[in-house]
Parts: structure tokens; sequence; C-alpha cells
């Protein structure tokens, strides 16, 4: 079974509008990370917003936030006000906490596609 | 800029060959991850060091190697290459092993193999 969900191979948005990706994920651990990457064009991995299992509050990074439902296990990430910049492929990951398991494993990813 | 550093950005080789792809982590940080990004098989992890010492290994395979030196650089051998192995190869540093580590990623070294 799959770690690491993303749905949505690709979005559309307007310039100005927010969107929602969506991520959900598969683990029997209590303790375990959720990140949120931007891969945009040129190929860097951009490190955008983290989520803890045990954190209570949504994590929140500018104009990305994380909609967090632990009883779901989603992960949704929202963008506020879309920007031309924004059109990248945006990657969902997951760090369990169990023993030495201290890598990130990624979902496929989505592609949002921002226009003006 | 993630303060990673890997060279080179591009490597265009042969079937066969041996190649070595370099990485240093950001300042201060112990933890090395190498992951390798193609359009099949996705992101996926291949290995991590941790001041020097081998800590995990994802799917990497036996033709792959790599190792962290004392001052906490890091390289990827690839040897016998085959076509399927060109790719992105990232490398990703973090202060520690704590579930919320953040991972910085290098821009990667894009490797073709003709």
């Amino acid at each position: 079974a799959q770690k690491i969900t993303q749905t949505q191979p690709g979005m559309f948005v307007q310039e100005k509008e927010a969107v929602t990706l969506d991520c959900t994920y598969d683990t029997s651990d209590q303790s375990y990370g959720l990140f949120w990457y931007k891969q945009p064009s040129s190929g860097e991995m951009i490190f955008l917003i983290y989520q803890g299992s045990y954190d209570e509050q949504n994590a929140t990074e500018g104009r990305y936030s994380l909609n967090f439902q632990k009883a779901r296990k989603s992960a949704n990430l929202v963008i506020s006000a879309s920007q031309l910049g924004d059109s990248a492929m945006y990657f969902c990951a997951m760090r369990e906490g169990r023993g030495s398991n201290y890598k990130l494993t990624f979902g496929k990813g989505t592609l949002l596609t921002v226009n003006p | 800029d993630s303060g990673v550093t890997q060279t080179p950005k591009h490597l265009i080789t042969a079937t066969g060959q041996r190649v070595t792809l370099r990485c240093s982590p950001r300042s201060g940080d112990l933890s090395v991850y190498w992951y390798q990004q193609s359009l099949d098989q996705g992101l996926q992890f291949l290995i991590q060091y941790y001041n020097g010492e081998e800590r995990a290994k994802g799917n990497i395979l036996e033709r792959f190697s790599a190792q962290q030196f004392p001052d906490l650089h890091s390289e990827l051998n690839l040897s016998s290459l085959e076509l399927g192995d060109s790719a992105l190869y990232f490398c990703a540093s973090s202060a520690g092993l704590a579930v919320n580590n953040e991972q910085f990623f290098g821009p990667g070294t894009r490797l073709t193999v003709l």
C-alpha cells in the first residue's frame, strides 16, 4: 500500500484564488512528520511547511497552511492568493518516527498551474 | 538557496561507466540523505548517513555505494551504469535525526546515461 497518496495529478487555479492540494497518508506510528515540498521547473526541491503528528494547531507559513485531519490521515496543503510563481510540482512527504527509519517517503506529486 | 551544494549539476556518460556525485550539507548539519527522482519511480530514498555512519538504506542498488567523510561531505558512487539509471539525484541534509527535522535539498545532479 502506498504510504503517501496524492490523488490530483494536475490542478489549475486562477491567480489570486486559493487552492487545496490533497494528501493522505498511511502509518501505524504515533510519532510522524508531514512535509510539503515545491519543485519548480528548474528542478530544485523547496521545503514549504511541516506538521507534526502531535501538533494540535494546523501549521502555517505565510501563504501556505496545512489542513491536518489526523483521524482521516490527511494533510492537505492550502495555498492562498495564488501567484504565477506558484506554478510547480508539489510533493507531500512523511517521515515516520519508528526505529531508524529516517527517510522521507514522497507521494507522486501534483502539478499546479496558476493561470493569469 | 538551501545551503546544500551538489556537484556536478549535469553529468552525461555512457553505459557501463562509473560516476561520483558529490554533496556538501548545510553548515552544522550532520545527516545526509540521497534520493533518486525518475519519471517512472518518482522520488525514492537511497541511503542516509549521520556523522559519518550509515543509518538507513532504501532502494539502493548494489552497483551504487555512498560514504560520508569526516568533513561531513558525502559522495554517491554509481557504477556499471545502465540506461535506467538516468535520473535526477538529490542530496538533502538535516540537523539531526528527530522526526521533525526538516530536510533541505540540494539543487540535484542530473545524470544522463547514453
